[in-house]
């Protein structure tokens, strides 16, 4: 299976800073790259898609890059409902598997 | 708007078996692939099985091959998940997950929209 690591594992940030989160994949997977939310006790959402897609309504603050093997996603001017868990997954593979997380704290 | 709702979770006793649902609305159920996915503290999110619209192609991760089974009613815009031959390390909160695009045969994987979730707890 691809293996996914996220880097941070965690992090603390302040609101209205800029972060970014990387996603390294064991493999190529050229663009098939998906970033999802999950605040406390909910369920995750997607946000981007593609590596670079942003999914319908989610804001604008959120970007997606990368492609092959390495990928970032930033978040521009943290809003406090941005403090939670970031996953990044792979649909390359019909072997879905998702990284392990990184959780974003308020400094 | 779009809503998943699971149902069916509980305690289990290891061998045992429990039958998931996850009953849909706002949106054109028998369009979709369905995923089942879990999320454990300790193995984080991982995925289980995925069915395509019309329930003819079903695929699941090597994990539960041959003790889990999915399977969707179109007719009642409900998906199922009937898990058999339970492990303690099946426990985990079990999630139902629309696909993001409406295509007949192969899934995107890429997971839209997501249920509540229902908690499975296997122990004696």
């Amino acid at each position: 299976d691809i293996q996914m690591t996220q880097s941070p594992s965690s992090l603390s940030a302040s609101v209205g800073d800029r972060v970014t989160i990387t996603c390294r994949a064991s493999q190529n997977i050229n663009n098939f790259l998906n970033w999802y939310r999950q605040k406390p006790g909910r369920a995750p959402n997607l946000l981007i898609y593609a590596a670079s897609t942003l999914q319908s309504g989610v804001p604008s603050r959120f970007s997606g890059s990368g492609s092959g093997t390495d990928f970032t996603l930033t978040i521009s001017g943290l809003q406090p409902e941005d403090f939670a868990t970031y996953f990044c997954q792979q649909s390359y593979s019909s072997r879905v598997t998702f990284g392990q997380g990184t959780r974003l704290e308020i400094k | 708007e779009v809503q998943l709702v699971e149902s069916g979770g509980g305690l289990v006793q290891p061998g045992g078996s429990q039958r998931l649902s996850c009953s849909a609305s706002g949106f054109t159920f028998s369009s979709y692939a369905i995923h089942w996915v879990r999320q454990t503290p300790g193995k984080g999110l991982e995925y289980v099985s995925s069915i395509s619209p019309n329930g003819a192609n079903t695929y699941y991760a090597d994990s539960v091959k041959g003790r889990f089974t999915v399977s969707r009613d179109n007719s009642k815009n409900t998906l199922y998940l009937q898990m058999s031959n339970l492990r303690s390390d099946d426990t985990a909160v079990y999630y139902c997950v629309k696909d993001l695009l409406a295509r007949p045969v192969v899934p995107t994987y890429r997971f839209d929209c997501w249920g509540q979730g229902t908690l499975v707890t296997v122990s004696s």
